[in-house]
């Protein structure tokens, strides 16, 4: 089973910080990868997918990169409504998500 | 618009069944595959296995095979996700998404349903 790990678990920032997200996978999964972000009380929404792809209507402040094991998300000026939980997910051999990376303020 | 409506919160007893449902809308519903995730009260997103509604294919994580059944109807374009045998573990949020896919296999989900928060509580 592919495994996800993601760090940090948790990154206080400020608006207009950038701020990266790492997410790992224990063995190599190309390009198949996902990220979510998750605000409190609401489903999740699909931001990147296969790696790098900005997912329709998604702010150009994120961003995607990574291949392979290593894997990143960017936002690149957070803002007010950028505080919430990112999740990665492969998408090679199964849907694991990672274990989640929350961005508060700071 | 593409949506994903669920059926609302149930409270439950350990023991009893429960089913819950997701209506796509929007789209093509035999064309996508529809997954379940369950998040427990906060924790992080489990995926819970896939159906293609067209063909009823389904595929489980290790982990919820033979825990729970999803099963869809093409006619009214509903997904569902089933308990024989509840337990208090089974408490959480469950989430229905259209699955993305890439030649022809699911890779990614969205949009997400809102939502259905099941309680078994004795």
């Amino acid at each position: 089973d592919i495994q996800m790990t993601q760090s940090p678990s948790s990154v206080s920032a400020s608006v207009g910080d950038r701020v990266t997200i790492t997410c790992r996978a224990n063995q190599g999964i190309s390009n198949w990868l996902a990220w979510y972000q998750q605000k409190p009380g609401k489903a999740p929404n699909l931001l990147i997918y296969a790696a790098s792809s900005l997912q329709s209507g998604v702010p150009s402040r994120f961003s995607g990169g990574g291949s392979g094991t290593d894997f990143t998300l960017t936002i690149s000026s957070l803002q007010p409504e950028d505080f919430a939980t990112y999740y990665c997910q492969e998408a090679n051999s199964s849907f694991t998500f990672g274990p989640g990376t929350k961005v508060d303020i700071k | 618009e593409v949506q994903l409506v669920q059926s609302g919160a149930e409270v439950k007893k350990p023991g009893e069944s429960l089913k819950i449902s997701c209506k796509g809308s929007g789209y093509t519903f035999t064309s996508y595959y529809i997954g379940w995730v369950r998040q427990m009260p906060g924790k992080g997103l489990e995926w819970m296995g896939i159906i293609y509604p067209s063909d009823s294919d389904t595929r489980y994580s290790p982990s919820f095979r033979g825990q729970v059944t999803i099963s869809a109807d093409k006619s009214t374009s509903t997904a569902f996700l089933q308990w024989n045998s509840l337990k208090a573990s089974d408490t959480a949020m469950y989430y229905c998404a259209r699955g993305h896919m890439v030649r022809g296999v699911c890779r990614w989900f969205g949009p997400w349903g809102q939502g259905t928060q099941v309680t078994v509580s004795s």
